[in-house]
């Protein structure tokens, strides 16, 4: 079945302490991103990814960092989370054989407290 | 800067209506247009694509395009509960970019 997948699906957390968000796909899609989505923003690309080694900024990618060593994951991580941090995130794959049709995992809900 | 412009809402039908949900998009370059449907906590899914001038039908769902007028609008036939939900509106900039500029989103609330 083709997914993204993400873990972990929910998370609370401390001010500071490092986490990571795991991202995989399996339709070997060339495009990954990530977005996070509060209430009245809409959705918010923080980083994307054109290829492997291949990242780049979105529109909200302050404290927020990413790697693209496998064409498959694109793990999102928060070396010193705070709360304004805390929001609902997505991971998303497309290609151009999907007609760049946008593929989201089921979501990451963080609260940093 | 891309916009994506969508009409907060909440948009409020009777069952068995139509619903029109309308987006405008400030670049005009843009090639590829989507809407997706978002249960509240859940992910976007695709409901509907369209790439090019009028309209796209598949089932109760119609997409509409004029890119004269920058304008896409998606419409719900026969409008069920099931339907409420938050709709996104997503644009696709030229030269087949595949980062999309998401619409803040409109409600639809469907009532029995």
């Amino acid at each position: 079945e083709a997914q993204v997948t993400q873990n972990p699906r929910y998370l609370i957390t401390v001010t500071g302490k490092k986490l990571t968000v795991t991202c995989s796909q399996n339709m070997n899609h060339e495009y990954m991103s990530w977005y996070r989505q509060d209430p009245g923003l809409g959705l918010r690309q923080i980083y994307y990814s054109m290829n492997v080694e291949v990242t780049d900024k979105g529109d909200v990618p302050e404290g927020y960092k990413v790697s693209r060593k496998e064409k498959r994951n694109f793990p999102l991580i928060l070396e010193s989370p705070s709360p304004n941090q805390t929001s609902l995130y997505f991971c998303a794959s497309t290609s151009p054989g999907s007609g760049y049709e946008q593929y989201f995992g089921p979501g990451t809900r963080l609260t940093v407290t | 800067q891309k916009e994506v412009e969508q009409n907060s809402g909440p948009l409020s039908v009777p069952e068995g209506a139509i619903a029109s949900l309308n987006c405008t998009y400030s670049d005009r370059g843009s090639q590829s247009f989507f809407w997706y449907r978002q249960y509240s906590g859940k992910s976007p899914e695709l409901i509907m694509s369209i790439y090019s001038n009028g309209d796209k039908e598949d089932g109760r769902f119609t997409a509409q395009l004029n890119k004269a007028s920058q304008y896409v609008s998606l419409l719900i036939r026969d409008s069920q509960p099931s339907d409420s939900a938050t709709y996104l509106c997503a644009v696709n900039g030229p030269g087949g970019s595949y980062i999309p500029t998401f619409g803040r989103g409109t409600s639809l609330i469907v009532h029995p």
